[in-house]
């Protein structure tokens, strides 16, 4: 069955560099998009951007500057790499399949501290 | 960008209510193939969003028949006939017609 599964580190410092790992099941990355979806502590949901099941990526505006989304379609996986973190990025981070359904990971929570 | 406002930012009902939640664009979400890709999902405490409406006015497999979406160009209203408990949480809008995606604010629906 179709499964996203995020991972990375909980916490990372002030001007560091959040990397993260959707890990996928279920379905071809060659076959459907998958986007990110962040949500900061106590507020709404931000998307962030997307990689398309050709390769092509498309970013949020004000985030495009510091994200890069990238994959491996060997491995099954998406990258998301934001540079330059602050502490207003703490929040809880989201993959999830575009199309055909409605396929969420449980989402990870990341928080920005020193 | 597209900008999606969903008014209001709250809303108090008793059970049993009807509920309406709108959201508003910053420009038509037709796509050029016709369609309009305009979503709506709940996300209840703790949980990832769950998809209830994609397309406008299509319900997403197992979504009640109390939950009903409209509207056409800018303007779209998301309908909750008689509220239930498991109602309860933030509902957001959400397009995917325009590049990049956006979501709107969110709003609120919880017990008076």
């Amino acid at each position: 069955q179709v499964q996203l599964t995020e991972s990375g580190p909980g916490l990372v410092h002030p001007s560091e560099t959040l990397s993260l790992t959707c890990t996928v099941s279920g379905f071809s990355l060659t076959g459907y998009s998958v986007y990110w979806v962040r949500q900061p502590s106590g507020k709404g949901l931000e998307w962030m951007g997307r990689m398309r099941y050709n390769g092509d990526t498309s970013y949020n505006s004000a985030l495009k500057s510091r994200l890069s989304i990238s994959r491996d379609t060997s491995k099954n996986q998406v990258f998301l790499k934001m540079n330059s973190l602050q502490t207003d990025d703490t929040g809880t981070y989201y993959c999830t399949r575009a199309g055909d359904g409605d396929y969420w990971g449980q989402g990870v929570m990341v928080t920005v501290s020193s | 960008d597209v900008v999606l406002t969903q008014t209001p930012v709250s809303l108090s009902v008793t059970l049993g209510d009807q509920a309406s939640i709108s959201c508003r664009s910053s420009q038509s979400l037709e796509y050029s193939d016709g369609y309009t890709y305009l979503e709506w999902y709940l996300q209840k405490p703790g949980q990832s969003p769950q998809l209830l409406i994609y397309e406008v006015s299509n319900r997403f497999s197992g979504v009640p028949d109390r939950f009903i979406g409209s509207g056409s160009g800018t303007d779209f209203t998301l309908k909750i006939s008689r509220v239930e408990p498991e109602d309860l949480g933030v509902y957001y809008c959400f397009q995917a017609t325009h590049d990049p995606w956006t979501f709107g604010g969110g709003t609120k629906l919880e017990l008076k």
